[in-house]
């Protein structure tokens, strides 16, 4: 079975750090593009970063540029998101996708991230 | 950035109906456009990729047409599980960006 499944979303003081993972099986891993989407509470969906296959080029929306990292670990199917500077506007479910490139095609669940004193 | 603008924002339908959603982009960005649906408390799924064609998988009651600035997602005899906020998404360019999204409501 095909599946992602996000993980290290929580509760984190404003100014704090999160590392949200992202565990893939099902499928080669190393062959797809992965991206970060996230959405705040009742809110729309919005794109927050992707990588592509072999790990060499991401791209980042403007506001989290030089506090997220996206990074992969194709020997272990796995995708990570270092957040950094967290604001309360990061507040937001932040799902993992693959697809064959930048759109998604395959969703996790989800992991909640709340950034609040 | 390219801005998405989906019209109308929501929408109230009936089971049986066909209903449009439409998208339009604030530059062309050629065929690069998908369609997500997502229903409360779950994840997205996508429908559409390249404007026009279906994730596999997806019935072909949906479809999806439009090139440049304005495209178009439809939706052939509603049933109760289509009710749910379609997003349309541009990949032409960096950031990539998601329109505002439409829900579908039953009357």
């Amino acid at each position: 079975e095909v599946q992602l499944v996000e993980s290290g979303g929580g509760l984190v003081q404003p100014g704090g750090s999160l590392r949200l993972s992202c565990a893939a099986s099902g499928f080669t891993f190393s062959s797809y593009w992965m991206t970060w989407v996230r959405q705040a509470p009742g809110k729309g969906l919005e794109w927050v970063a992707n990588v592509k296959q072999e790990g060499s080029e991401r791209q980042y929306v403007d506001s989290v540029k030089g506090r997220f990292t996206i990074s992969r670990d194709n020997a272990r199917s796995s995708l990570h998101l270092q957040m950094n500077a967290l604001r309360a506007e990061d507040t937001a479910v932040y799902y993992c996708a693959s697809g064959g490139g930048p759109v998604p095609h395959i969703w996790g669940q989800g992991t909640m991230v709340t950034v609040s004193s | 950035d390219i801005q998405m603008t989906q019209s109308p924002s929501s929408l109230s339908a009936s089971v049986g109906d066909r209903v449009t959603i439409t998208c339009r982009a604030s530059q062309g960005i050629s065929n690069y456009l998908a369609w997500f649906q997502q229903k409360p408390g779950k994840a997205p799924k996508s429908l559409i990729f390249g404007a026009s064609t279906l994730q596999s998988g997806v019935p072909s009651k949906f479809s999806g047409s439009g090139s440049g600035t304005d495209f178009t997602l439809t939706i052939s005899s509603l049933q109760p599980e289509d009710f749910a906020t379609y997003y349309c998404q541009q990949y032409n360019s960096y950031p990539i960006t998601f329109g505002q999204g439409t829900r579908l409501e039953i009357k």
